[in-house]
């Protein structure tokens, strides 16, 4: 397709287990993001991939979370050890280029459910 | 830090009437976004503002950007019920964006 695309849509799975996310951008966006959006909240950046550069992980919230890309394709988003404060839907958003005067161009996203 | 903060969080009006959502910010930016969200679902693009001054209208919807107020304004007209959603502004830092907090519209018959 010609959007963002996440997978799983749905995921739930037991405390302490580890999880992987993935996301396949818009063909050709240099730029990739991934953000947690609790329930009735707003997002919360976690990572941004810009081409070769060395990604910026300053919104990761522990050293539970990791991120991967390859190449200006698809990334993976682990959590690893979940905890019930991790339930929250994951969006990942790619662009053609950061800090330009293109928008995010935003997935369906993955919701995560922690028993 | 980058704050951003939008208000009101909450907004019910009654088709018809006109409004206005703040979208205030702490540091230098030049690049504003405004999106919407419905529910259960993902991200709209509704503008991008780049400049000072910039004044961007679709539909019912209009958005300002005043960099030197560090404010965005995203004005509703005559609202209708489909404009029901919330609406999230994001202000660019680097090439990352910060999101406020959204402000969720109700619009009654």
């Amino acid at each position: 397709g010609a959007g963002v695309s996440q997978s799983p849509s749905n995921k739930v799975t037991e405390k302490g287990k580890d999880v992987e996310l993935r996301c396949d951008p818009i063909s050709g966006h240099t730029a990739l993001y991934w953000y947690r959006q609790r329930l009735g909240q707003g997002l919360e950046f976690l990572i941004y991939f810009q081409g070769n550069s060395a990604p910026d992980k300053s919104g990761l919230p522990s050293d539970r979370f990791s991120a991967e890309r390859t190449g200006e394709s698809v990334s993976t988003l682990t959590i690893q050890r979940t905890q019930q404060e991790d339930s929250a839907v994951y969006l990942c958003a790619s662009s053609l280029r950061g800090h330009s005067n293109q928008p995010q161009h935003f997935g369906d996203g993955t919701r995560l459910s922690i028993l | 830090e980058l704050k951003v903060e939008q208000n009101p969080l909450f907004l019910s009006m009654q088709e018809g009437k006109n409004y206005t959502i703040y979208c205030n910010y702490s540091t230098t930016s030049d690049r504003l976004y405004w999106y919407r969200q419905d529910p259960g679902k993902s991200l709209e693009s509704l503008f991008v503002l780049l400049s000072n001054g910039a004044v961007k209208q679709e539909g019912r919807l209009m958005a300002s950007l005043d960099t030197k107020a560090r404010l965005s304004t995203l004005h509703i007209t005559a609202a209708v019920h489909d404009l029901s959603a919330t609406y999230f502004c994001a202000v660019d830092d680097a090439g990352k964006s910060t999101f406020g907090d959204g402000t969720t519209l109700t619009v009654k018959p």
